[in-house]
């Protein structure tokens, strides 16, 4: 399979700080990512799609100005929380698709917000 | 309405035993695709197997395989000579083709647990 990295793997930041979050995939080029958010033992909720040179494209209920997503490469898209709060705090993943039916996940991002 | 249906939350099987994992789905588009992933406690997911809505054949990926019943919209994962290192969260989820989008909707989930 196709690798995706995510970094940082880890994150504390104090309320009111911004974090920024990358995605890469390593070994393709993928014009669309994806971003996810999955609180303790429940599943993933989409949060947007990336696409590369366009606009990202937020699903109902995700505050697009809380949450930039830059997908500035076709390599790289990038996960920016602004002014963090404690109840950002929670597990990001990010997925690149390779073609329609191989979307690749990265390891995920555990932010804490103190 | 759920659009993907796993209604076992917690499932346990005996090493070397074979195990089913329950996913039924809704749509009203032709096209789709259905896939399960697994995450370990680690966080990672994992990309086990991919059927497509006009596939005839049931895939398979070594000790996975997938039940595939279209007219009862199910979507089976069967995990064959269980092992101790297939103890995780499975998700089943669909990509639909009606919206024009990539986008995978997923389900709740089960966690299965290898006992020796």
């Amino acid at each position: 399979g196709a690798v995706v990295s995510q970094h940082p793997s880890r994150v504390i930041c104090k309320s009111g700080t911004s974090v920024k979050i990358e995605c890469r995939s390593l070994d393709f080029q993928a014009t669309t990512m994806f971003w996810y958010r999955q609180f303790p033992k429940q599943s993933l909720m989409l949060m947007a799609t990336s696409n590369e040179g366009s606009k990202a494209t937020y699903e109902q209920g995700v505050e697009k100005d809380k949450f930039l997503i830059n997908h500035a490469s076709l390599t790289l898209s990038t996960l920016t929380v602004t002014s963090a709060h404690p109840e950002d705090s929670s597990f990001y993943i990010c997925s690149a698709l390779k073609t329609y039916n191989e979307q690749f996940f990265g390891p995920g991002t555990r932010l804490t917000v103190l | 309405a759920q659009k993907i249906t796993q209604t076992q939350p917690g499932m346990f099987v005996q090493e070397k035993e074979a195990v089913t994992l329950d996913c039924t789905y809704d749509t009203s588009d032709q096209s789709y695709g259905l896939f399960w992933y697994k995450q370990p406690s680690s966080g990672e997911m994992i990309f086990l197997i991919y059927q497509g809505s006009y596939d005839e054949q049931n895939a398979t990926e070594g000790r996975y395989s997938l039940n595939f019943q279209k007219a009862r919209k199910s979507a089976n994962l069967v995990i064959s000579a269980s092992q101790l290192g297939d103890s995780a969260m499975y998700f089943c989820a669909m990509r639909e083709a009606l919206y024009n989008t990539d986008k995978l909707i997923f389900g709740t989930g089960t966690r299965l647990q290898v006992f020796p």
